[in-house]
């Protein structure tokens, strides 16, 4: 069984600000995890990816990640936050090299203040 | 290259009626998945289909059904509407099963009234 928890619902800062939203994650195989973002009234854009390489991923938008197996952690950050990130952010786990679907968390939504 | 393409975008239905979702992937890719996304929550995966055939179904029940055509676009069916049907359904395409290359669509905004 495979599940994700998003730490924070909401999360908000200021522009030009660091940017972290926590993910944890559970699988009872290797997993491959994504971060995807979605902005009001539109579809799922994928921000990066870790499929069992690298475990500092670097996504678009200056987004990147880190995958840690002894904390089954996969936090999304970004040193500097801009007016357009202001989104719902989903963290997403599915088994590596196996054909199982995507599983969400509950999204976090972050706010970015002028 | 057109991405993948959802109609309609926004669709209203009585209670007990049915409705049926399109799904176009992009070109070259070969499966399509489809999941539910309820207000205030993270998508839920409903179906899988790749070469025409059913490759992986959630927890829904049996008034989801859905197919895939020769050309590769699909159809979601949604029999009885209850009013915790109302949802944003999202297509996502990918090459194939176990490809991590899914691209989503912009969804169809069902409310069951």
């Amino acid at each position: 069984a495979q599940s994700v928890t998003q730490l924070d619902s909401h999360v908000s800062v200021s522009e030009g600000t660091p940017v972290l939203l926590r993910c944890n994650y559970s699988s009872s195989y290797s997993p491959s995890l994504f971060w995807y973002v979605q902005h009001p009234n539109k579809g799922l854009q994928l921000l990066l990816k870790y499929t069992s390489a690298a475990t500092l991923v670097k996504g678009i938008n200056g987004f990147e990640a880190e995958f840690k197996k002894s904390e089954t952690s996969f936090h999304l950050t970004k040193p500097s936050a801009h007016m357009s990130d202001a989104a719902e952010y989903f963290c997403v786990v599915t088994r590596f090299s196996g054909n199982t679907p995507l599983v969400f968390g509950k999204g976090t939504r972050l706010s970015v203040i002028a | 290259d057109a991405g993948v393409t959802q109609s309609p975008t926004h669709l209203i239905k009585t209670r007990g009626q049915h409705v049926t979702l399109r799904c176009s992937p992009i070109s070259g890719h070969k499966s399509v998945s489809w999941y539910q996304q309820v207000l205030g929550q993270g998508p839920q995966f409903i179906f899988q289909y790749y070469e025409k055939e059913e490759r992986g179904r959630g927890n829904f029940p049996d008034r989801f059904s859905a197919r895939q055509f020769p050309n590769y676009s699909s159809e979601l069916n949604v029999n009885a509407l209850l009013l915790g049907d109302s949802a944003l359904y999202l297509c996502a395409s990918s090459l194939g099963p176990g490809d991590y290359g899914y691209t989503f669509g912009s969804g169809t905004r069902l409310t069951v009234v």
